[in-house]
């Protein structure tokens, strides 16, 4: 059982479409990110959320952490092909580990 | 800027043959981990260092061995690769630990692809 679960695995859409995925755990945590990654390369970190309800706003990303600290959501606005990607939430639950969901595979299609 | 360089990129070993990955770091990280990655799995800790000389066990350890005798360096072995070790590994490090409230931010290398046959 993963501690983390994400949402959906995997999503095709055209460009210019909203989307969101989902991050969800039955755990609280004391933080969360996310990374994207893409073919070939390594995760890089996009955002660090650590108040519950915090929003961030990364241009065309909204982060969200929620109220509880067991979940978290990734909307985008007027998707591009730039952002195709894999979406790795990670979080840390209070000392006991670190770890990382398995991720969303994002197609955006021109 | 290299940032984490990890070799090497790609590895097919027959089953039972010993091989060890390198890790190398250029920006004076503390922190030092080693994940696999596999479908659906998302990334799994094997290893992490939190200083030169030390090491620990992470999530999935077996079949593995670590070092890490210089700070910019963290190498992971396999002693008799198995088929089950057939994965994408990936070699972090980072400035602030990974836990806690301020959660550091990871650096990983480009991955080093390792099929066991």
């Amino acid at each position: 059982t993963q501690l983390l679960e994400q949402s959906p695995q995997f999503l095709s859409i055209q460009e210019g479409e909203n989307l969101t995925v989902y991050c969800n755990s039955s755990s609280v945590f004391s933080s969360l990110q996310w990374y994207r990654q893409e073919p070939g390369e390594g995760p890089v970190l996009l955002v660090t959320v650590v108040t519950g309800g915090e929003v961030k706003k990364l241009k065309r990303l909204t982060f969200q952490f929620g109220d509880a600290r067991k979940d978290s959501s990734l909307h985008i606005t007027a998707a591009q092909p730039g952002d195709t990607g894999l979406y790795l939430c990670a979080g840390e639950n209070y000392g006991q580990n670190f770890v990382f969901g398995p991720g969303t595979r994002l197609s955006v299609l021109p | 800027n290299a940032g984490v360089t990890q070799t090497p990129k790609f590895r097919v070993l027959k089953t039972g043959q010993s091989m060890t990955l390198l890790c190398a770091q250029d920006m004076n990280h503390e922190y030092m981990y080693w994940y696999r990655q596999d479908p659906g799995m998302g990334l799994r800790l094997i290893h992490y260092s939190v200083g030169e000389g030390t090491t620990a066990k992470g999530e999935v350890p077996d079949g593995y061995n670590v070092s890490r005798l210089k700070k910019q360096n963290f190498l992971l072995g396999l002693e008799s690769a198995a088929p089950s070790q057939t994965s994408v590994y990936f070699c972090a490090s980072s400035r602030i630990w990974t836990g806690g409230f301020n959660t550091g931010e990871l650096f990983f290398g480009e991955g080093s692809r390792l099929t066991v046959l």
